[in-house]
């Protein structure tokens, strides 16, 4: 079946140092999505990309979609506290159902 | 707009037992996927629902079965319950077919001993 992993599993920066996180599907994706979930909480959807070689920002956050549909990175420029928490990558196969598949995480620490 | 509820928040049942975990979707939202996430692991697929029918489903033997409602609500119920069972789970409405995220609820935290 489809896998999606993610490095590095964790991940521990100075705050206002930068931090990426790679996303690899065993199988080519129809879109990617980015969720980040907070200690105790629950998934938040950040942003989907649809189109290969796509790239989109929000603020700090920069998202990337690789030109074979089957990779995918995060990098986040000068990061803050507010930053901390664990993200994935959720992938949707071209020849799947409706099903969404979660990459194994990427947490994140910030050190004051 | 309400996001999505899920109830009960933490529940603690025996090995053997059966339990049945509740969600309300966020408005205007048609299908329901159900995940469940070990401690320190990614969300797993269980199924989805969608016009009240299974549309889907993940490695998760037969005890774990849902249920969609017309109001597009729905439950998931979980027989035979084993430790391995204990995890966070996740209900995560959407709309079909389209191009956006999933908005997740809070989740049922269920501990089996």
């Amino acid at each position: 079946g489809q896998q999606v992993m993610q490095i590095p599993q964790y991940q521990h920066v100075q705050e206002g140092e930068d931090f990426t996180t790679y996303c690899n599907s065993s199988t080519t994706l129809s879109n990617i999505q980015w969720y980040k979930q907070r200690p105790g909480g629950h998934p938040v959807f950040l942003i989907q990309l649809v189109k290969s070689g796509e790239v989109k920002k929000q603020k700090r956050l920069t998202f990337q979609f690789g030109e074979a549909k089957k990779n995918s990175s995060l990098h986040i420029t000068a990061t803050q506290t507010t930053d901390v928490g664990t993200y994935f990558c959720a992938g949707r196969s071209n020849f799947g159902n409706q099903k969404l598949t979660f990459g194994t995480g990427t947490r994140l620490t910030i050190i004051p | 707009e309400t996001g999505v509820t899920q109830s009960p928040t933490h529940l603690i049942k025996t090995r053997g037992q059966q339990v049945t975990l509740r969600c309300s979707s966020q408005s205007g939202h048609n299908t329901v996927s159900w995940y469940q996430q070990a401690l320190g692991q990614g969300p797993q697929f269980i199924f989805q629902y969608y016009r009240e029918e299974e549309n889907g489903r993940g490695n998760f033997p037969p005890r774990f079965s849902g249920l969609q409602f017309p109001n597009y609500s729905s439950e998931l119920n979980v027989n035979a319950l084993e430790l391995d069972d204990s995890a966070l789970y996740l209900c995560a409405s959407s709309v079909r077919d389209r191009e956006f995220g999933y908005t997740f609820g809070s989740g049922t935290r269920l501990t089996v001993v």
